[in-house]
């Protein structure tokens, strides 16, 4: 089983939609999760973090965590076409010294 | 704030050769650089890491006396590819994380791509 799980995708949305990204973790003990966007061939660039069960809002994009399902998402609002990237989930594992990367899902927004 | 840069952006180099890739954060001090390869519509994989003044830590399956970090201050690491071959070519991006902030919140530099002949 992978550390850090994500459909590859691609995740084909209409413009204006909610694109909804998932990604699932191995390590029970970890306590920080990001997301980070990646457009095709440049490198990626964090777009949010959250440490606690629940929900967090960041302008259009909201992150979920819920750490007894081992799950954590991300929701993309009023999806624009520039929202087309890889979106890549990130776990620090136990004891705080790793970063896990999942493989990344591909986003389409379609116009 | 948070800016990673990485010279030079391309290179191309002749198989048998080295190649020096720098990266500085521009804006803050980073306690922690690392090091990242990502091959064409692959994920991003850790190469090593490295913390200022001490040795890198590298992952498994990746060759230490090829692949040289060295992280001189708290600003800028180097990621020297000794006698570079043709599966060496490819997206070399570096990162780091400030002072006081998790390893997670890593900013990235813009890529170095690697192309050797």
């Amino acid at each position: 089983q992978k550390e850090v799980e994500q459909n590859s995708g691609p995740l084909s949305v209409p413009e204006g939609a909610i694109a909804s990204l998932n990604c699932t973790y191995s390590d029970r003990g970890s306590q920080s999760f990001f997301w980070y966007r990646q457009y095709s061939g440049k490198s990626p660039e964090l777009i949010m973090f959250i440490y606690s069960n629940g929900d967090k809002e960041d302008g259009r994009f909201t992150a979920q965590l819920n750490k007894a399902s081992q799950y954590v998402s991300l929701l993309i609002r009023d999806s624009q076409p520039s929202d087309s990237a890889t979106y890549l989930c990130a776990v620090i594992t136990t004891g705080g010294f790793k970063t896990i990367f999942g493989a990344g899902t591909r986003l389409f927004v379609k116009a | 704030g948070a800016v990673v840069s990485q010279h030079p952006s391309w290179v191309i180099c002749k198989s048998g050769t080295s190649v020096k890739i720098e990266c500085r954060s521009l804006d803050f001090q980073a306690t922690t650089m690392f090091w990242y390869r990502q091959f064409p519509k692959q994920s991003l994989m850790l190469m090593a890491t490295s913390n200022e003044g001490s040795k890198a830590t590298y992952e498994q399956g990746v060759e230490k006396d090829k692949f040289l970090i060295n992280h001189a201050s708290l600003t800028l690491s180097t990621l020297t590819v000794t006698s570079a071959h043709p599966e060496d070519s490819s997206f070399y991006i570096c990162s780091a994380s400030e002072v006081g902030r998790g390893v997670g919140e890593q900013y990235f530099g813009p890529g170095t791509r690697l192309t050797v002949t």
